[in-house]
C-alpha cells in the first residue's frame, strides 16, 4: 500500500527566512507527487507536481521541490517566505497517470513570524 | 483559472437526515473525485467517478454514500443517513481527460452533523 509521511506537524519560520517542508513516501514504483496548499477555510491549491524528467520542479508562488528516489522524498522549498505563505501544506501521491486517486500526508502547518 | 464551485459552503444537519453536496464541474472535465477532511486530520479519498460510473471507492464510502452526475451537469455526493462522524469538510475535485495536470479542487462544503 502506498503512503505519504510529513514528519513535521507544525513549523514556524521568520519572514524572509528560507523554508523546507519534508515529505517522504512509500510506493513500489515511480510515484506522481504533488504539493498542495490550503489556507484557512479554503480549498486545496496545487503548488507543483512531479511526474517524470527533471527531479527539481518549479511551482507557483516561488516554491520548488526536489524528487529524490534514493531517499523516497519530495521536499518543498522556498528561499524566502512571505507572511502570506502561512497555511497548511499537504504532500500527496498518485500511482496512476489518468485516474489520479491521491494519497495525502497529514499536512504541515506553517506559521510565519515577523 | 477555471474554478470548481461547491454548494453549499456550509451545511448543518441533524443526525439521521439525508444530505446532498453539489459540485459544479469545469465543462470539459471527465474525472471526478470526492474527498473529505475531518477537522485536524488529513484529506482522505472517498470515491472516483468516470464516464458516469464509480471507478474506485475507499472503505469509507459505504452504502450510506452515493454519487451521481444527474443530467450530465452537477456532480453530487449523497449521504443517506448522516452520523456524527460524517462531520467534515468535503471536497470535490476533477481533472481533464488524460490527467497529468493535477486536480482542481473545489472550495469545499463544511458538513456539521448535530
Amino acid at each position: 500500500a502506498q503512503s505519504v509521511t510529513q514528519p513535521d506537524i507544525h513549523i514556524t519560520v521568520s519572514e524572509g527566512a528560507s523554508l523546507e517542508l519534508r515529505c517522504n513516501y512509500s510506493y513500489g514504483a515511480t510515484p506522481y507527487l504533488f504539493w498542495y496548499v490550503q489556507s484557512p477555510g479554503q480549498g486545496l491549491q496545487l503548488l507543483l507536481k512531479y511526474f517524470s524528467g527533471d527531479t527539481l520542479v518549479q511551482g507557483i508562488k516561488g516554491f520548488e521541490a526536489e524528487f529524490k528516489r534514493s531517499q523516497s522524498s519530495f521536499n518543498l522549498r522556498k528561499p524566502s517566505v512571505h507572511w502570506s505563505d502561512a497555511a497548511e501544506y499537504f504532500c500527496a501521491l498518485a500511482s496512476n497517470f489518468g485516474n489520479e486517486k491521491l494519497t495525502f500526508g497529514t499536512g504541515t502547518r506553517l506559521t510565519i513570524i515577523p | 483559472e477555471p474554478e470548481v464551485t461547491q454548494t453549499p459552503s456550509h451545511q448543518v444537519t441533524q443526525m439521521g437526515q439525508e444530505v446532498i453536496l453539489r459540485c459544479v464541474p469545469i465543462s470539459n472535465h471527465l474525472y471526478f473525485y470526492w474527498y473529505r477532511q475531518i477537522l485536524g486530520q488529513k484529506v482522505e479519498f472517498l470515491v472516483s467517478f468516470y464516464n458516469n460510473e464509480i471507478s474506485e471507492k475507499s472503505e469509507i464510502f459505504d452504502d450510506q454514500f452515493s454519487v451521481e452526475r444527474p443530467d450530465g451537469s452537477n456532480f453530487t455526493l449523497k449521504i443517506r443517513s448522516t452520523k456524527l462522524e460524517d462531520s467534515a469538510m468535503y471536497f470535490c475535485a476533477e481533472h481533464p481527460p488524460g490527467g497529468g495536470g493535477g486536480y482542481t479542487f473545489g472550495s469545499g462544503t463544511r458538513l456539521t452533523v448535530v
